[in-house]
């Protein structure tokens, strides 16, 4: 079975700066998708950003990038110029590209920032 | 955009009653699922559902039951409320097109039982 690993429960960085929330995933399997979710305080979850396995090129969105590295089965999440309205829950997420549409989530990360 | 609806953002029931947890989805989403969320453990699958009257377990289905008689409606049962019970339910829906589809979220439905 896939598993999924985010290390860090907590993260904080400065208001305008750069953080970076770590996951690594566990699979024996080539075709998959990863996701970042954000779960702010109180509020709906909601996806940050994917990646296709198959892919090479990291996904960018805005302020948000990936750090994909396939054969370290690591998939990390930048947060540039980071802004008060990005402290929230964050959960890295596999599905895999077989049979059943089921999301293996990380433990989450609580990132805050610091105005 | 994709709005998916649970009915309690706040619910408080005793040990041994029957609850009933209720999602709506509005896009017409093959797919639909309910997540049990608790501190340090992430989100966990119970049930999921890839068509009307279909149901799959997920990785904790014990103490759970769904139901889907529509496609827009997916419901989590609990038979028997137990304390340890007692969490943050998600419900989310995902078309069942390309595989980089997201799942979509409801606003969750935080569950006490005393």
């Amino acid at each position: 079975a896939q598993t999924v690993t985010q290390s860090q429960p907590e993260m904080s960085v400065q208001e305008a700066e750069t953080v970076t929330l770590s996951c690594t995933y566990d699979t024996s399997e080539s075709d998959y998708y990863l996701f970042w979710y954000k779960q702010p305080p109180s509020r709906q979850m909601i996806l940050v950003i994917r990646q296709e396995a198959y892919k090479q090129q990291n996904a960018t969105e805005n302020r948000f990038s990936v750090n994909f590295q396939k054969a370290a089965k690591s998939f990390s999440l930048k947060i540039s110029d980071s802004q008060l309205g990005d402290a929230a829950m964050y959960f890295c997420a596999y599905r895999s590209g077989q049979g059943a549409q089921k999301l293996v989530f990380g433990q989450g990360t609580r990132l805050t920032i610091n105005p | 955009d994709v709005k998916v609806t649970q009915s309690s953002r706040y619910l408080v029931k005793r040990t041994g009653e029957k609850v009933f947890l209720e999602c709506v989805q509005d896009m017409d989403h093959e797919n639909m699922f309910w997540y049990r969320q608790d501190p340090g453990l992430g989100l966990r699958l119970i049930y999921f559902s890839y068509d009307v009257k279909m149901k799959e377990k997920g990785d904790i289905p014990e103490g759970y039951s769904v139901s889907r008689e529509k496609k827009e409606r997916f419901s989590l049962i609990l038979e028997s409320a137990s304390t340890n019970q007692t969490s943050m339910y998600l419900c989310a829906s995902r078309w069942t097109g390309g595989g980089n589809q997201p799942q979509h979220f409801g606003d969750g439905t935080r569950l006490s039982i005393l």
